[in-house]
């Protein structure tokens, strides 16, 4: 089966600085990677995914996040956050085969709070 | 419009009383999933359903029950709910095989047991 490990559960910054959010994974076979987003008192967001090619992939609202096969991570990024990207994010892995296909595998998720 | 949706959004209820959220989809989705999600822990998935009357058993199936007996439904039975079932529970659904894997999300119903 496959896991992930998301290093922060909670993450404040300040308005306009940079962020990341960790996440690493671990698996015996080739995953799809994920991030959710929740903002508060709503249900999960698609956020980007990574599933081939380029190792970088970035969202509609300037986040990215980087396959790094060999670390088994899919760190998430942001170079200058707004208050209105506080909310939780899960990073999830899905196997490309075998038994568990289809099955989304979640992380604890991050709290990310942005202050003014 | 694409959508899962969840029956009820809010429920209080009281120890033993067996009751069913349900879940529905209009994406034509072969995958549907439910999980629970409680402070610190994440998202937990409780049963899911690879396509019509096929289902197993997720990572906290204890004291759940479903059925697919239609593509588009997958309800969530607590035949005797306890308190320590009290939690956010979400219905998911993705396309099984070829597909982006995208899991589209329910709004999430939100249960209390006293």
């Amino acid at each position: 089966a496959q896991s992930v490990t998301q290093l922060d559960s909670q993450v404040p910054v300040f308005e306009e600085a940079p962020v990341e959010l960790r996440c690493n994974y671990s698996s015996s076979v080739s995953v799809y990677l994920f991030w959710y987003v929740q903002y508060p008192n709503q249900g999960l967001q698609l956020l980007l995914k990574y599933l081939s090619g380029s190792t970088l992939v970035e969202s509609i609202n300037g986040f990215e996040a980087e396959f790094n096969k060999s670390q088994t991570s899919f760190h998430l990024r942001k170079p200058s956050v707004h208050i209105s990207d506080t909310a939780e994010y899960f990073c999830a892995v899905i196997a490309d085969r075998g038994s568990t296909l289809g099955r989304l595998y979640f992380g604890r998720g991050t709290q990310l709070t942005v202050w003014p | 419009e694409a959508q899962v949706t969840q029956n009820p959004r809010y429920l209080i209820t009281v120890t033993g009383k067996k009751l069913t959220v349900t879940c529905s989809q209009n994406m034509n989705h072969e995958y549907m999933s439910w999980y629970r999600q409680d402070p610190g822990l994440g998202l937990r998935q409780i049963y899911y359903s690879m396509n019509v009357e096929v289902t197993d058993k997720g990572d906290v199936p204890e004291g759940y029950k479903v059925s697919r007996k239609e593509k588009r439904n997958f309800p969530l039975i607590l035949e005797s709910p306890s308190p320590n079932q009290t939690s956010l529970y979400f219905c998911a659904s993705s396309f099984a095989q070829g597909g982006t894997y995208e899991q589209y999300f329910g709004p999430g119903t939100r249960l209390t047991v006293t």
